[in-house]
Parts: C-alpha cells; structure tokens; sequence
C-alpha cells in the first residue's frame, strides 16, 4: 500500500498521560499536515511541514502539542499531560506541490482515533 | 462565524434523484476549492476540485461563483453507495496550502 499510514489507529489513555502518533507519508511527497476532526466537524489544521521544516503552526497547536518530522521522512505528533479535550481524530495529509502551481492535492491517512478517559 | 460554511443536512433521498449541496465562504484571498467525500469512521477523501468554469466528473458538477463566495455540488442520478459527509473545502494558499474544512452535509440515499 502506497498511501498514508497512520499508527496506532486507536488510542485509549487516561487523563494526564502523553500519547504518540506517527505519521508515514507517500513517499515522494514533500509536504505534511495534521488535522484534528471532532464528531460532527470537518477538520481542523494544526501544523504544516515542508520537508524536516515545520512552516506552519495552528493557534489549536498547545504547548502541550508537539510535532517532529526528522529528516524529513515520516513525522510524530505527541500530546502531553492529555486532556477529555483531546478526544479527537488526528489526521495526517501528505502532498507534492505541482510544478508550477501554488495548491497541490492532500491524501489524507486513515487518522489515530484518541480517546481520554 | 466559520469561515466555510455547509447545510449539515442530513439530505435524505431517493435512488436517482438530484441532490444539491452549497457552500459559502468568507475570505476572499482563498485560492483554490474542492470537495471531499468521507464515510463514516474514515479519512477524507478527494472528490473534486472546483473551478470557476465549472468542472463536471461524471454524475457530478461543482460550481464556483467567486464573486458571491459560493461553492455547490450537484449529483444527479443518486446511488446507494453516494450516502456520505460531503465536505467543502477552500485552501488560501500562500504558500501553505493549509485547507479549511466546512463541518460537512451528510447524505443519506435511500432505496
């Protein structure tokens, strides 16, 4: 399978743990989004990398919210101290800018569903 | 006020009817525009970009009109496997292509 992979697909922790996501991304795609979704909602972006360069951070993005993607390969999302507010879908997008063109295509993984208790 | 804006629905209709489905958004600088389709539990899915001429792909058409800030999506001649969140969306470019999300129009098609 080419597309995005996401691990875990699901999460269960308890109040004040930390969580880690991993993201994998097409391969020759350069560029790497998280979203957040919560039931009922389209998502909402949280960060943005080009390459091992993290561009873009969303105001969602708490310092208890970090994101890593060394070398410019596959990427982690970490939550710490987590909060019942966290229960979410985090989503992973990758893309390739079109030659020549400011918007590319996102395909997004199948998400890491987390759930605080 | 979100800035995408979507019906949440849900639309429930009948095998072959035609559905319709709007859009409306707030900032003006935005770049580019699609539709996604998402099925329950799982990750958006492209549908179709969206352009000012107007693009068709199949049952589907998608509409821009930029100047009323409004993005619509008409499918005729409804399957079963269409039910769905229809999710519309704008990228404001900049360099970023961050896309932002309406809430989504949920369809339900019915035998």
């Amino acid at each position: 399978d080419t597309g995005v992979s996401q691990n875990p697909r699901h999460k269960i922790t308890k109040r004040g743990q930390n969580v880690t996501f991993r993201c994998d991304p097409i391969s020759e795609h350069n560029r790497l989004y998280w979203y957040r979704q919560t039931l009922g909602q389209g998502p909402e972006f949280l960060t943005y990398f080009q390459n091992e360069a993290q561009l873009e951070k969303s105001r969602l993005l708490s310092d208890r919210f970090s994101a890593e993607r060394p070398k410019g390969s596959f990427s982690t999302l970490e939550i710490q101290r987590t909060e019942q507010g966290d229960s979410a879908m985090y989503l992973c997008a990758s893309s390739s800018p079109l030659s020549g063109g400011p918007t590319d295509t996102q395909y997004f993984g199948p998400g890491t569903r987390l759930t605080v208790l | 006020r979100k800035e995408v804006e979507q019906d949440p629905g849900p639309f429930n209709v009948p095998e072959g009817a035609t559905v319709a489905f709007n859009c409306t958004y707030s900032n003006s600088a935005s770049q580019s525009f699609f539709w996604y389709r998402q099925d329950c539990r799982k990750e958006p899915k492209l549908l179709m970009s969206v352009y000012s001429s107007g693009n068709e792909d199949g049952r589907f058409t998608a509409q821009l009109n930029r100047a009323s800030q409004y993005i619509s999506l008409l499918i005729r001649d409804s399957k079963l496997s269409d039910s769905a969140t229809y999710l519309c969306v704008v990228n404001r470019g900049g360099g970023y292509n961050k896309l932002i999300f309406g809430a989504g129009t949920r369809l339900a098609v019915h035998p």
